[in-house]
């Protein structure tokens, strides 16, 4: 079946530095997508993409569709200690449901 | 964004007993539900595809005599895992969105099922 494979797995940085993350799978997608989840908590949209090379900011975040519709990432600008969560992706297949990445783990040092 | 919610937002149980856990959309109508099951540290699993008016669909290896769903009206969808066991014990997210939220799915807050 269709996998994704998000990277890095965690990742401990500190105050005003940038991140990014990305998503790669074997399978093209039609849509990606972009969750943040908090512990106890649903994981909340954060940015949509849905045309292949689409780049897409949200305040401090950018995220692009990759060309190939294989592959997206993430971009969190000049990082707070309130960005500390769990980042999903998750791509969005022809049979329409989502199929979801590992998760990357981010922890901000104040 | 479609907001959802879900109720209850933790519940413990014996073993053997039956929980149901409801998922609605609060301003907007949803033909289609989600229902995820989450286990500590992992990612998210779709477990069955809830449809307004029809059987749901269930992923392959989710018993659907286990786990009952049913999506009597548009905005709201209810999951019933029947004679629970401890290994049933994790965190069950519905999501939902416009368009039968097969573009953007906007998720509920969870409930977390402990199962003794």
């Amino acid at each position: 079946g269709q996998q994704l494979n998000q990277s890095p797995q965690s990742m401990f940085i500190q105050e005003g530095e940038d991140v990014s993350m990305n998503c790669t799978s074997s399978s093209i997608f039609n849509t990606w997508l972009w969750y943040k989840q908090e512990p106890g908590e649903g994981p909340v949209l954060l940015i949509a993409l849905y045309k292949a090379g689409e780049l897409t900011s949200n305040g401090r975040l950018t995220a692009q569709f990759g060309i190939t519709r294989k592959d997206s990432f993430l971009n969190i600008s000049a990082s707070i200690p309130s960005d500390v969560g769990i980042y999903f992706c998750a791509g969005r297949s022809n049979t329409g449901k989502l199929i979801f990445g590992q998760g990357t783990t981010l922890q901000v040092k104040p | 964004g479609a907001v959802v919610s879900q109720h209850p937002s933790w519940v413990i149980c014996k073993s053997g007993t039956s929980v149901k856990i409801e998922c609605r959309s609060l301003d907007f109508q949803a033909t289609t539900m989600f229902w995820y099951r989450q286990f500590p540290k992992q990612s998210l699993m779709l477990m069955a595809t809830s449809n307004e008016g029809s059987k749901a669909t269930y992923e392959q290896g989710v018993e659907k005599d286990k786990f009952l769903i049913n999506h009597a009206s548009l905005t709201l969808s209810t999951l019933t895992v029947t004679s629970a066991h401890p290994e049933d014990s994790s965190f069950y997210i519905c999501s939902s969105g416009l368009a039968g939220g097969y573009n953007e799915q906007f998720f509920g807050p969870g409930t977390r099922l402990t199962v003794l």
